[in-house]
């Protein structure tokens, strides 16, 4: 099985800052790639897939990067709305494996 | 718009079953393969397996082979997932889950909190 490792658990950001959220795949993934978010209580969301495509209706302040093994996911100007998991996941091969998430927490 | 229904709680003792239900709306259930995947605390998502609702091919976590059995009723466009054994290692939210198009995991359902207790 792939492994999808999220180095960070926690990051700390402040309101208009630009963050950055890391995800390293255990072997090349060829860009497959989708971030989600997922606030207290609800279900999680797709922000990003194929590493850089944002899905429909996510605000153009979420950016995804990378390539091979090496991800990222980018806020661009994070706003308190944004307090969330966010999570990993390739989507090259079965099982589908996920990252072990990053809290983004507003200071 | 896509919706997956699922119920929010089930209770149930240990060594026995249950089948959880997720029913679609909004879209052609027999277009997009249906995802199920478990979220415990702490253990982050793992992915169980993926039922084609058009002629209910399926494709399993090797994890989950023993596990879970995944079936679709196409004539109320509900999913099921059924599972055997539990054990306190089960209690977990499920969560119903569909790729649409090329976008993966792109509608969720509400997820469904299952608590093995006697």
């Amino acid at each position: 099985d792939i492994v999808m490792t999220q180095s960070h658990k926690f990051m700390s950001t402040s309101v208009g800052d630009r963050v950055s959220i890391t995800c390293k795949a255990s072997q090349d993934v060829s860009t497959a790639v989708a971030w989600y978010q997922q606030k207290p209580g609800q279900s999680p969301k797709l922000l990003i897939y194929w590493a850089s495509t944002r899905h429909t209706g996510v605000p153009d302040r979420f950016t995804g990067s990378g390539s091979g093994t090496d991800y990222t996911l980018t806020i661009s100007s994070v706003q308190a709305e944004d307090l969330a998991l966010y999570y990993c996941q390739q989507h090259y091969s079965t099982p589908r494996t996920f990252g072990g998430g990053t809290k983004l927490e507003i200071k | 718009q896509v919706q997956l229904q699922q119920p929010g709680a089930e209770l149930v003792k240990p060594g026995a079953s249950v089948k959880l239900s997720c029913k679609a709306s909004g879209y052609t259930f027999t277009s997009y393969w249906m995802h199920w995947v478990k979220l415990r605390p702490g253990q982050g998502f793992e992915w169980i397996g993926e039922i084609n609702p058009s002629n209910g091919g399926t494709n399993y976590n090797e994890k989950f082979k023993r596990k879970a059995t995944l079936t679709v009723d196409k004539s109320s466009s509900t999913a099921y997932m059924q599972l055997s054994s539990l054990t306190s290692e089960d209690s977990a939210v499920y969560y119903c889950t569909i790729d649409y198009g090329s976008s993966p995991f792109a509608y969720w359902g509400q997820g469904t909190l299952v608590t093995v207790s006697a």
